[in-house]
């Protein structure tokens, strides 16, 4: 079943401003993972935070976990250009590595 | 050194004909998926392959979809005569266990 779902948002942003997307999802997770998808290609890996994690840092992303709200956010700082793609989160409900995604972010950034 | 392959990258064929997708993972790697992503669309999953254990077949929509890996290595989806709602991009993923999934660029299929 479909878990990780993003505000249906379509990001459009100056470049060097913040970014950030929201992915809710409905049942217990052992991790939560966000993908990134630039235009006509697959998905590309990253970051994933796991259920008993609050936060975590990737360069310039920064993920949040709450799991009393069933919620997470990723926040890009000091966007790119080429940060330009769609951002998708997806939950492993129970460690099997099975992974559930959401619709997915679009996120525009203009130079 | 190589990623996922995927092709063809592009198939087109009219409603009824049969067609496959190959996947070609990243060598190592015992876990291979098949994701269906239609237009804007998030991911809808269909099957999963976890090294010698049966498949989770739990997302294929309907019968007429099938998939097989052989040796471990290399994935074939195989769908029979396919309907226009099954045009969408067919992405692959493989992964060593427990591990992120690493994709392939995808096959689009349009049905005619």
């Amino acid at each position: 079943s479909q878990q990780g779902e993003e505000d249906p948002q379509a990001l459009s942003i100056q470049e060097g401003e913040n970014a950030t997307m929201n992915c809710s999802y409905k049942t217990s997770i052992n991790n939560l993972q966000w993908y990134r998808q630039n235009s006509g290609r697959g998905l590309v890996h990253l970051i994933l935070i796991r259920s008993n994690e609050r936060e975590k840092h990737s360069g310039r992303l920064r993920v949040t976990l709450d799991t009393s709200k069933k919620s997470s956010s990723l926040l890009i700082t000091a966007s790119r250009a080429a940060d330009t793609a769609s951002y998708f989160c997806a939950t492993d409900a129970d460690g099997n590595n099975r992974l559930a995604f959401g619709k997915g972010n679009q996120v525009v950034v203009i130079p | 050194g190589a990623g996922v392959s995927q092709s063809p990258s592009n198939k087109v064929t009219e409603k009824g004909k049969d067609v496959e997708l190959r996947c070609d993972p990243i060598s190592g790697h015992t876990a291979l998926y098949w994701y269906r992503q239609s237009l804007g669309q998030g991911l809808e999953f269909l099957i999963y392959f976890q090294g010698n254990s049966a498949p989770d077949k739990s997302g294929l929509p309907s019968d007429r979809f099938s998939a097989e890996r052989t040796g471990g290595s290399v994935s074939t989806l195989t769908i029979q005569r396919t309907q226009q709602e099954d045009s969408a991009v067919y992405l692959c993923a493989s992964s060593p266990p427990w591990s992120p999934l690493h994709f392939g660029n995808g096959t689009r299929l349009t049905v005619t």
